[in-house]
């Protein structure tokens, strides 16, 4: 079993809906991150997180390390949003960019 | 604008061959990472390095190498490429006390 799984692995919207994608880890993490990858491109780190919620622009990021489980929401999805989207855990203790990578969730908003 | 540049952006080798791959930041990070991208396990790290004559072995390190010998490059050799390495490369740098992640574009290696 994968230490960090990610759920949906593939989403298509419509454009405007709200967005949620889920990740769950199963080892006690000090932070935990969600990047962003757009077809052939590179990957830009949207948020670190370590409890709480976070917020930039059309995106949520929320983290309840008890349950431990994270959710990405976007709200009023755009066809720019398309992309894969990856969750990404630091191990408790672990070192900077030791991290345990999701598989990713690909997510297409159709106009 | 602070950025961080992979080159070469693509390349095709031979089995055997020794290849460089280079990582240039200029967001004067201490810390500076390699993973590799695979279809089915996702990105793993290769080495990293918190500064200056500093590497360790990340999940994958066999058949790799790396050095730093300043503050703004860590190139990624393969000493002796094989087929098994054909895969999309990207670095990343962090600040010491943020941990946000910065990524290059990647450099996708195929290895013939």
């Amino acid at each position: 079993k994968n230490e960090v799984e990610q759920s949906p692995q593939n989403l298509t919207a419509q454009e405007g809906e709200f967005i949620t994608i889920n990740c769950s880890y199963s080892v006690g993490i000090s932070a935990l991150h969600w990047l962003q990858q757009h077809p052939g491109g590179g990957i830009v780190s949207l948020f670190m997180l370590s409890s709480g919620k976070k917020k930039h622009g059309r995106l949520i990021a929320t983290i309840n390390i008890q349950e431990k489980h994270s959710s990405l929401h976007i709200t009023a999805s755009h066809p720019r949003d398309s992309a894969v989207y990856i969750c990404a855990v630091r191990r408790y203790g672990g070192s900077q960019g030791n991290l345990i990578f999701g598989k990713g969730t690909k997510l297409s908003v159709k106009p | 604008d602070a950025e961080i540049t992979q080159s070469p952006r693509h390349k095709i080798t031979e089995t055997g061959r020794q290849v460089t791959l280079a990582c240039h930041q200029t967001w004067n990070h201490n810390n500076m990472f390699w993973y590799r991208q695979d279809l089915g396990h996702g990105l793993r790290l290769i080495h990293y390095s918190y500064g200056v004559q500093d590497t360790n072995k990340g999940e994958v390190s066999d058949g790799y190498s790396v050095s730093r010998s300043n503050t703004e490059d860590l190139p990624l050799t393969l000493e002796s490429a094989a087929s098994s390495q054909t895969s999309v490369y990207f670095c990343a740098s962090s600040g010491a006390y943020t941990g946000e992640l910065f990524f290059g574009e990647g450099s996708r290696l195929t290895v013939l």
